[in-house]
């Protein structure tokens, strides 16, 4: 299947650090979007990103598409305990006359307060 | 705010029966999907559904697997006869509008093939 590879694997870091972490493709991607998963719920959807280049905020979350559609990060500025989970990218690729949707290899974040 | 649901929250079954696990999308939107997650690894797409068809699936989603909506609320998915390796997490989740837009995930059922 398709490779949609996150870093870092995991994080560990102080309350009030800033955060970044991006996810990488061979392949195109029409679509990228970002999900933040606790544990034992479902991913809730964080930013999604329609355009080659586009830069979107979504109140400490920055996410930004890349221009090759390749590639693609989030940021999060001055994380709080709750940021803790797994963030998740998720990008839409269209494959003959039909679209696939792949999910990234996830990104554990630990807040240490 | 509406919100997808999904019953039951875990299904524990014996290897070989079928199973068939609900979805209740957001009212307003056409498109269904379903993923799955085995304990500890990424979310896999399984297949998406619209206009009563399925419009898209994985190479996970063999002949075992079915969907269906068989009335205007609720969306299932349907494994026929579960292995073991069929143990995970399985998410629905709906769109308004296609698959490259946002996609928002029920809560899951945890099933348990023993």
């Amino acid at each position: 299947g398709q490779q949609l590879n996150q870093s870092p694997q995991s994080m560990f870091i102080q309350e009030g650090e800033d955060v970044s972490m991006n996810c990488t493709s061979s392949s195109i991607f029409n679509t990228w979007l970002w999900y933040k998963q606790d544990p034992g719920e479902g991913p809730v959807l964080l930013i999604a990103l329609y355009k080659a280049g586009e830069l979107t905020s979504n109140g400490r979350l920055t996410a930004q598409f890349g221009i090759t559609r390749k590639d693609s990060f989030l940021n999060i500025s001055a994380s709080i305990p709750s940021d803790v989970g797994i963030y998740f990218c998720a990008g839409q690729l269209r494959r003959g006359s039909g679209n696939q949707f792949y999910f990234g290899t996830g990104t554990s974040l630990t807040v240490i307060p | 705010e509406p919100e997808v649901t999904q019953t039951p929250s875990h299904q524990v079954t014996q290897m070989g029966q079928e199973v068939i696990l609900r979805c209740v999308p957001i009212s307003n939107h056409l498109y269904f999907y379903w993923y799955r997650q085995i304990l500890g690894q990424k979310v896999e797409f399984l297949v998406s559904f619209y206009n009563n068809e399925i419009s898209e699936k994985s190479e996970i989603f063999d002949d075992q697997f079915s969907v269906e909506r068989p009335d205007g609320s609720n969306f299932t998915l349907k494994i026929r006869s579960t292995k073991l390796e069929d143990s995970a997490m399985y998410f629905c989740a709906s769109s308004e509008q296609g698959p490259s837009y946002e996609q928002y995930f029920g809560p899951g059922t945890r099933l348990t093939v023993t």
